[in-house]
């Protein structure tokens, strides 16, 4: 099956440790992408990926890290920095960035406490 | 720039009549519009998109939207709702410029 997953579902870390999301596809995609979504609202960006080795902040950067060493792999690190990291967070790939559709995996909830 | 403005965070219908979700755009470019919905706890699926092609386009699970440059609407539509449409919906408009941004959500309740 052709999609994207990411991993764990549910994670929970306690306040001042980091914590690293997953997210794999094997759509063959070149752009990946991370929101955060929190009640009531819509998507945010976070950073985006148009091909290995190359990312750029969106809109929410800060307190995040990402890597995008191999085409299929794109993860996301919430650090300490963050100030408010319990959220929903989505990964979300597409061929190509701009007028192409984004599928979006099925999201990891974190709780930090 | 592009935003999007979806006209209503909450619409209640009943099962079996129709469904409108109202979406408004502004993109500096000729955009692209797309429509997804979520289900609670999981990711976004695509119901349907508008990329300058026929302004009326038809979706997955019977949903439709139309087009209207000179209104810069985006509308979507089901003629019978199922209770199996209960949802959150987000219009997202796509620009020139490579930045796609998502409205605040709409969130449908079908009520038996």
């Amino acid at each position: 099956d052709g999609g994207i997953t990411q991993s764990p579902k549910y994670l929970f870390r306690k306040e001042g440790q980091n914590v690293t999301l997953s997210c794999e596809q094997n759509l063959n995609h070149d752009a990946m992408y991370w929101y955060r979504q929190d009640p009531g609202q819509g998507l945010r960006l976070i950073y985006y990926s148009q091909i290995v080795n190359d990312f750029q902040k969106g809109d929410i950067a800060e307190g995040y890290s990402v890597s995008r060493e191999k085409k299929e792999s794109f993860p996301l690190t919430v650090t300490s920095a963050q100030k408010n990291p319990t959220a929903f967070y989505l990964c979300a790939s597409s061929s190509r960035r701009g007028l192409y559709e984004q599928y979006f995996g099925p999201g990891t909830r974190l709780t930090v406490t | 720039a592009q935003s999007v403005t979806q006209l209503d965070s909450h619409v209640s219908v009943s099962e079996g009549t129709p469904v409108l979700l109202r979406c408004n755009y502004s993109s500096s470019y000729s955009p692209s519009l797309f429509w997804y919905v979520q289900h609670p706890n999981k990711g976004l699926q695509l119901l349907l998109k508008y990329t300058s092609a026929a302004t009326l386009v038809k979706g997955i699970n019977g949903f439709e939207a139309e087009f209207k440059k000179s209104e810069t609407s985006f509308h979507l539509t089901k003629p019978s709702a199922h209770m199996s449409d209960a949802a959150e919906y987000f219009c997202v408009v796509s620009g020139g410029n490579n930045d796609m941004r998502f409205g605040a959500g709409t969130r449908l309740t079908v009520k038996p």
